[in-house]
């Protein structure tokens, strides 16, 4: 299994839900990543984890809480959105944080209403 | 601080032509420099990373660290290179609590007319 799986691959939620989006992979990778995708622009990062510990938080707001349960899976638990948050979350893995590439999933467009 | 610059939101090309789209980077460390592509409705593909050294899909680029510069050329496009283009930079090296994290330019959308 060369591929990275997000779940689900659309979610519309309200301000007040709460919600989680999914991410597993098999390939062995030991880093994994959450970026947030506007419209017409680059992928920006939000998260990465390194052998399931928080390696770096990208001053992303609490109503975005990361958890990395085990080394295949990464989730993103949504808490009180805005509407501006809505978005295509990607999420990614790589071997190590160095000195591999970044895989991506098809990601989860999210729709705050 | 890490930066990527594309200075081209649009290229439009034809059929057969040769093509470049420019990516300069700013980093002071040494930088990890990639070229991922997102063909519409598919996922974020790596095309090239300056480490291979390869040639995928006809494409190349090579890192040019006195004018910091990884541009992607190809010399005859198709139109199925129709696309966006990523240039992306990574820190390469231990030690850092930055180790890892991968920044996008602002992406070239490269269009291809028969």
């Amino acid at each position: 299994d060369t591929e990275v799986t997000q779940t689900p691959k659309h979610l519309v939620m309200g301000m007040t839900n709460k919600k989680s989006l999914k991410c597993e992979q098999h390939m062995g990778h030991r880093a994994m990543y959450w970026y947030k995708q506007k419209a017409k622009k680059p992928p920006e990062l939000m998260f990465v984890y390194s052998y399931e510990k928080l390696s770096i938080n990208e001053s992303v707001p609490s109503r975005f809480s990361p958890e990395c349960p085990n080394s295949s899976l990464l989730n993103l638990h949504l808490h009180a959105l805005q509407p501006e948050d809505s978005a295509l979350y990607l999420c990614a893995s790589s071997q190590t944080l160095i000195g591999s590439p970044l895989h991506f999933g098809n990601g989860t467009r999210l729709t705050v209403t | 601080a890490q930066r990527v610059t594309q200075p081209e939101k649009l290229l439009s090309v034809f059929k057969g032509a040769p093509v470049e789209l420019k990516c300069n980077y700013s980093y002071s460390g040494s930088p990890e420099l990639f070229w991922y592509v997102q063909y519409s409705r598919q996922r974020l593909q790596l095309l090239l990373r300056h480490i291979s050294r390869e040639s995928i899909k006809g494409f190349t680029a090579d890192l040019n660290k006195g004018e910091t510069s990884f541009h992607l050329k190809k010399p005859f496009a198709q139109e199925e290179d129709s696309a966006m283009y990523y240039c992306a930079l990574r820190r390469y090296g231990n030690g850092s609590s930055n180790t890892g994290k991968l920044i996008f330019g602002q992406g070239t959308t490269l269009q291809v007319k028969p």
